[in-house]
């Protein structure tokens, strides 16, 4: 059963206006959140994080909300710029990640277009 | 520079034929990882190491080995590979702490082909 959900394969959206990646999850044992992004032939790279104490995560133009009540966060890229395109992962972790095992959704693939 | 290296970054191969994959980190990290990405499934953990001599199955562990002889090197083993092995796959690492969350760094990549 799948933990961590990005139900929309794909975004699009145009340059300057807001993205929002959504993600759900079903175990409530997480505690901590990440977002990962991904660019074609490379690793994925750490994005931003939130942990379930907070929230709300700022840096730059990237905000990560979280819902804990509704087991939901979501990603705000504002305002969108053509570099942003990529596949973004949402990752949950318990204990804060002191275990080290982060659980992945499926991904959602970003288009920013000029 | 703080990396993690993984080779090959490219490899096809036959079905049965024994191969390993190198990671690598000189971060000092206790946590190694390794995962696989295929299309519409996301990243799925298949090995993972808390330290040296500790390694523990992930979610996909089915034809893979791995071991953890020293920190900073976490080979990938496939004793016999098979077609549905074919996939991208990627090593991570990062510190543990009891405290904080300890951001997962990756390497490139490793692109597998089994034909």
């Amino acid at each position: 059963d799948q933990q961590v959900k990005q139900n929309s394969p794909s975004l699009s959206v145009q340059e300057g206006r807001i993205s929002i990646l959504n993600c759900d999850y079903t175990n409530s044992m997480f505690d901590y959140f990440l977002w990962y992004k991904k660019y074609p032939a490379e690793g994925p790279t750490f994005l931003i994080s939130i942990s379930s104490i907070k929230d709300k995560n700022e840096d730059g133009r990237f905000t990560v909300f979280l819902n804990k009540s509704a087991k939901h966060l979501s990603l705000h890229i504002v305002p969108s710029q053509p570099g942003d395109s990529a596949v973004y992962f949402c990752a949950a972790s318990i204990y804060g990640g002191s275990q080290g095992n982060l659980i992945f959704g499926k991904g959602t693939k970003l288009s920013v277009k000029p | 520079e703080a990396q993690v290296t993984q080779n090959p970054r490219y490899l096809i191969t036959v079905t049965g034929k024994k191969l390993t994959v190198t990671c690598s980190q000189n971060m000092n990290h206790e946590y190694m990882s390794w995962y696989r990405q295929d299309p519409g499934l996301g990243l799925r953990q298949i090995y993972y190491s808390m330290n040296v001599e500790v390694t523990d199955k992930g979610d996909v562990p089915e034809g893979y080995k791995v071991s953890r002889k020293e920190k900073r090197n976490f080979p990938l083993i496939l004793e016999s590979p098979s077609p549905n092995q074919t996939s991208l796959y990627f090593c991570a690492s990062s510190y543990l702490t009891g405290s904080s969350y300890n951001e997962q760094f990756f390497g490139p990549g490793t692109r597998l082909t089994v034909l």
